[in-house]
């Protein structure tokens, strides 16, 4: 499975969107990229997964380069709640429980 | 609310001790598994079952042994374990084995 790149933290305000970056320049044709996040004290929470095509759904967008390098994970309006390690993963068809967590990105959100 | 419930959600216990760790989910989910999460490795896949059938198990030692009874309970049975198996053990669960992992919350385990 192809390597991710993720910030190890930033900064959110409170209403804004948080944009986090993922790069993944050695992901293959039918890898897809997927993000977890993990609320302290939580277990991880599934966000989004998107292979070529820009995703949305009640959490998150995924917008994903047309060269497939690199991915950006967009919470349009953070709250306080989504302060936690956000984790981006390149996976294979089919292999979704190979799951592994790199360090991630922790996101603090703030007033 | 993950519809996925772990049970507890600590556990100390000593050495010689046997415990079980307890997981029920409520999304109709066909695949369940069993993680490993501690400081040393962020992640470790210990178990997979598919309609109650294992299908995976990542070389985990003997003392760790799971029981599927049905599609929404996964069990992982403890005994004599050792004080690096401290960590937080979480369920998952997954509409089939492609699918995303839906987590409970854990049990912290400390082994004493």
């Amino acid at each position: 499975d192809a390597k991710t790149t993720q910030p190890p933290s930033m900064d959110c305000a409170e209403g804004r969107a948080a944009n986090l970056p993922c790069n993944h320049s050695t992901i293959s044709g039918n890898e897809y990229v997927y993000w977890y996040r993990q609320i302290h004290s939580q277990g991880p929470q599934y966000i989004i997964h998107g292979l070529k095509n820009n995703e949305t759904n009640e959490m998150a967008s995924l917008i994903i380069t047309e060269d497939r390098k690199s991915s950006t994970l967009i919470l349009p309006h953070a709250t306080l709640r989504d302060t936690a390690v956000y984790y981006c993963i390149v996976l294979s068809a089919g292999t979704a429980s190979k799951l592994t967590f790199g360090t991630g990105t922790r996101l603090q959100v703030t007033l | 609310e993950t519809g996925v419930t772990q049970t507890p959600r600590h556990l100390v216990m000593g050495m010689t001790n046997k415990k079980s760790l307890k997981c029920e989910q409520h999304l109709g989910h066909n695949a369940m598994y069993w993680y490993k999460q501690s400081a040393k490795k962020p992640l470790e896949l210990m178990f997979v079952y598919s309609l109650e059938e294992r299908v995976e198990n990542n070389s985990v030692p003997s003392r760790f042994s799971p029981e599927c009874p049905n599609s929404s309970h996964l069990f992982l049975h403890l005994h004599t374990l050792q004080p690096e198996d401290s960590a937080l053990y979480l369920c998952a669960s997954s509409r089939d084995k492609g699918s995303p992992l839906h987590f409970g919350n854990g049990t912290r385990l400390t082994v004493t």
